[in-house]
């Protein structure tokens, strides 16, 4: 299994454009996560999805979309990128979450972007 | 509100010390609790789970003190393959379907 995998690794955006981070996972997990986290701080959730067909908004979701149409795929959408937006986004997927099952999160590499 | 704070280091220490980290949880109510680990420029990798009786996997121990709402983890016998961050990570469930809340990490440097 390849796990948890997101492209690009880097990109630079000027101020204003969009673009999609693309993540995937091979686990057949039903949970995904999408977190941003800034130089010296910690991971803070954007949006979550709990299957197919499901999102919701985590503790930052403004200015990000997300959208849910395979268990596999759970990409973050930017439209209109801000400096504000410039960190590292890292997907993580398990198999489930809640209270009765201690899971794991995994991880993909991140993708780290630059809005100037 | 739901948090967790972390001692945000950094801790360097020599080889073979050993070191202890804490951190502290806003919600007693809070589940499951967890240690993972931050190489630089990579992602976040899960470390051990916390369970209440505490417990221990080689040189690495965590403990759980709920009426204190802290968890710690030792590190024995430090190797240079130790530096890293290590974050704090709650699940603060206690009804529905709550993602964890990860806490902003103690970086270690361990030195030869």
């Amino acid at each position: 299994n390849a796990g948890v995998t997101q492209t690009p690794k880097f990109r630079i955006l000027k101020i204003g454009q969009s673009m999609t981070l693309q993540c995937t996972q091979d686990m057949n997990h039903n949970y995904m996560y999408w977190y941003r986290q800034d130089p010296g701080m910690g991971l803070k959730l954007i949006y979550y999805s709990v299957g197919a067909g499901i999102t919701d908004k985590g503790e930052v979701p403004n200015g990000y979309n997300v959208s849910r149409s395979t268990t596999e795929d759970f990409p973050l959408r930017l439209e209109l990128a801000a400096p504000s937006q410039t960190s590292v986004y890292f997907c993580a997927s398990s198999p489930t979450a809640g209270l009765a099952v201690r899971n794991e999160q995994f991880f993909g590499p991140g993708t780290r972007l630059t809005v100037l | 509100r739901k948090e967790v704070e972390q001692d945000p280091g950094p801790f360097n220490v020599p080889e073979g010390a050993t070191v202890a980290f804490n951190c502290t949880y806003s919600n007693s109510a809070s589940q499951s609790f967890f240690w993972y680990r931050q190489d630089c420029r990579k992602e976040p990798k899960l470390l051990m789970s916390v369970y209440s009786s505490g417990n221990e996997d080689g040189r690495f121990t965590a403990q759980l003190n709920r009426a204190s709402q802290y968890i710690s983890l030792l590190i024995r016998d430090s190797k240079l393959s130790d530096s890293a961050t290590y974050l704090c990570v709650v699940n603060f469930e206690d009804s529905g379907n709550t993602p964890l809340v990860f806490g902003k990490g103690t970086r270690l440097s361990v030195i030869a």
